[in-house]
């Protein structure tokens, strides 16, 4: 079984901070973690995945994420935020590489702020 | 090719009424799944399907059918609507030619009276 929590359901950030997303995940199995973003209505866009290779993965729009083991951790990072950043942000767990073969397990969701 | 599509994109319904959502892709993914979203609760897993004939039940399965009798279709019926079935529902398809990453439709809102 798996679960995802993301800890903080809005970070609020000023333009040019930096951003910090927190997931933390449970998996009984290697687990391939998944960041999301889903702009307001519209569907999800992946922004960066890691599957093993290395633990620190880089993303679209200078998103990246630090897979830590010992911490059982997937937090999403950006040097300075934009205010085309805001949007929630979906942390997602799956036994399989492309998280494809039986679907992914999503955290709840951190909508982010960016206050100018 | 216009990847995963889904219809209709809004859609209410009366309790007890039965409807089918429709979710179709054209990049001959093996893999596909529908996704129910409600606020503050993420994504949820409804069903999913590893190909054609072949579905499984999700986190989420009470109140929904699912068949995939092609590779390119996956309607999910819900057969006697419930206000608790008001949600946007999402469907996805992955596959060999994806590298299994999930490709996303933009979703159906339903509301349910």
């Amino acid at each position: 079984a798996q679960s995802v929590t993301q800890l903080g359901s809005h970070v609020s950030v000023s333009e040019g901070a930096l951003v910090l997303l927190r997931c933390n995940y449970s998996s009984s199995v290697p687990p391939y973690l998944f960041w999301y973003v889903q702009y307001p209505n519209q569907g999800l866009q992946l922004l960066l995945k890691y599957t093993s290779a290395a633990t620190l993965v880089k993303g679209i729009n200078g998103f990246e994420a630090e897979f830590k083991k010992s911490e059982t951790s997937f937090h999403l990072t950006k040097p300075s935020a934009h205010m085309s950043d805001a949007a929630e942000y979906f942390c997602a767990v799956s036994a399989h590489s492309g998280g494809g073969a039986d679907g992914l397990t999503f955290g709840k969701g951190t909508h982010l702020i960016i206050q100018p | 090719n216009a990847g995963v599509t889904q219809t209709p994109k809004f859609q209410v319904l009366k309790t007890g009424q039965s409807m089918t959502l429709q979710c179709a892709q054209d990049m001959n993914h093996e893999y596909m799944s529908w996704y129910r979203q409600d606020p503050g609760m993420g994504l949820r897993l409804i069903h999913y399907s590893v190909g054609a004939g072949i579905t499984d039940q999700g986190e989420v399965p009470n109140g929904y059918n699912v068949s995939r009798s092609t590779t390119e279709d996956f309607p999910l019926r819900l057969l006697s609507a419930a206000p608790s079935q008001t949600s946007v529902y999402f469907c996805a398809s992955s596959g060999l030619a994806s590298s299994y990453e999930q490709y996303f439709g933009p979703g159906t809102r339903l509301t349910v009276t």
